[in-house]
């Protein structure tokens, strides 16, 4: 089955530099690439996604790339600011027609003011 | 909208006791599925349904039962609770169609079984 592996487990960055997670995914058929985040005790909520059809796709400061040859897709975000602090979770859909999400395991990203 | 509602919010079991989490959503949403999220884990597929009256297995069903009777709702059952089963419980629901669609979740329910 589908197996997504998400690196780094957690990440520090200076308030305005720019952070960068990556994700794998071993299913060559995914073909739908969400992101969410995930503030302490809140629920996951989508921040950006991508289509198999597409490379590269922008939101602001987010941008998500995709490579399917190599099978990875990451996450960047620009000037980031302590707002950003949060778990990041990626998924990757399965080959079938069920719209099954496999997530990774989260990158706990903080921004030091 | 309400959007995705998950009751009850908190719940303590003992082991071997049953219950089921609610879960509903105003959206007409054709998919949903049920999550658990364990610490440095991720969140994990436990069942999903694609439309009422369908169900099917993720990636951690056993010790869980589901049905869809109507599109809205969508319980999970814990038929005889195990500390294993402690975990923080997200529903999550999407448009259907040929395309993936993003998935909306829930507020959760955390579940300690002792």
């Amino acid at each position: 089955g589908e197996n997504v592996e998400q690196h780094p487990s957690t990440l520090s960055v200076q308030e305005g530099d720019s952070a960068v997670i990556k994700c794998t995914y071993s299913d060559s058929a995914s073909n739908y690439f969400p992101w969410y985040k995930q503030e302490l005790g809140k629920r996951p909520q989508l921040i950006i996604d991508i289509r198999s059809n597409v490379g590269e796709k922008k939101d602001q400061r987010i941008a998500v790339t995709l490579n399917k040859t190599a099978k990875h897709f990451s996450l960047h975000i620009t000037e980031t600011q302590p707002e950003d602090s949060a778990v990041y979770f990626c998924a990757a859909s399965t080959a079938d027609s069920s719209y099954k999400l496999i997530f990774g395991s989260g990158t706990r990203l903080l921004v030091r003011p | 909208n309400a959007g995705v509602t998950q009751t009850p919010k908190f719940q303590v079991l003992k082991t071997g006791q049953s219950m089921t989490l609610q879960c509903a959503q105003d959206m007409n949403h054709e998919y949903m599925s049920w999550y658990r999220q364990d610490p440095g884990m991720g969140l994990r597929l436990i069942h999903y349904s694609v439309g009422a009256g369908i169900t099917d297995q993720g990636e951690v069903p056993n010790g869980y039962n589901v049905s869809r009777s109507t599109t809205e709702d969508f319980p999970l059952r814990l038929l005889s609770a195990a500390p294993s089963q402690t975990s923080v419980y997200f529903c999550a629901s999407s448009y259907g169609g040929i395309s993936n669609q993003p998935q909306h979740f829930g507020d959760g329910t955390r579940l300690s079984i002792l």
